[in-house]
């Protein structure tokens, strides 16, 4: 069972760059996160998922893009990357909202130069 | 911002020694969690909280939480040095899991 799995774990883009960050989970998860952490701010919510074909906004959205074609599946995308999008990313999934805990994946660190 | 706050930002004890944090938030919730993270890692969830309870046990962990102060404390005793990690607050309401900045402990042996 590998949980929540995000591809890729590390990534370098030039500023301008786009990309897309895949999270993949197998728990037949309805709600699915992405959040970035930086360096003393903890984790910030950027899009969030409450079912397939659903995405909203979450604290900071902007210059970034989100898709649920598929219930396991959240891709982030970044049209054209910028050095404040510098950070390390964190996908995670939850059953249902209410009651139950997130997992979450191992993150992918992005650079962008 | 809805993002909460925790207190402190860092926590340096003895080990054996119990650690105290301080999580504050803004918004009305269904649940107050509770996540750990060591270094470049994922978070992993340690303990739930509902709104209408008011204290919480799991093994050396006890949560409290008073909605009337927006407020939630996470108290680890018996402190040991695998429990150096950051440790995060997160409110959980309406579709959103909003996390707090983090306390980063650390357990000397």
């Amino acid at each position: 069972n590998a949980g929540v799995t995000q591809t890729p774990k590390f990534r370098v883009l030039k500023t301008g760059q786009s990309m897309t960050l895949l999270c993949a989970q197998d728990m037949n998860h309805e709600y699915m996160y992405w959040y970035r952490q930086d360096p003393g701010m903890g984790l910030r919510l950027i899009h969030y998922s409450v079912g397939e074909g659903t995405t909203a906004k979450g604290e900071v959205p902007d210059g970034y893009n989100v898709s649920r074609l598929k219930k396991q599946n959240f891709l982030l995308g970044l049209e054209s990357a910028a050095p404040s999008q510098t950070s390390v990313y964190f996908c995670a999934s939850s059953p249902r909202q209410g009651w139950t805990e997130a997992f979450f994946g191992q993150g992918t660190r992005l650079t962008v130069v | 911002s809805q993002q909460g706050e925790e207190d402190p930002q860092a926590l340096s004890i003895q080990e054996g020694e119990n650690a105290t944090m301080n999580c504050s938030y803004k918004t009305s919730i269904n649940n107050l969690q509770w996540y750990r993270q060591n270094s470049g890692r994922g978070l992993v969830h340690l303990i739930l909280i509902r709104s209408n309870e008011r204290e919480k046990h799991s093994g050396r962990l006890r949560v409290t939480l008073d909605t009337s102060k927006k407020s939630s404390s996470l108290l680890i005793t018996a402190s040991r040095a695998a429990d150096t990690a950051s440790y995060f607050c997160a409110q959980d309401s309406s579709y959103k899991l909003i996390f707090g900045s983090g306390t980063r402990l650390l357990v000397r042996p």
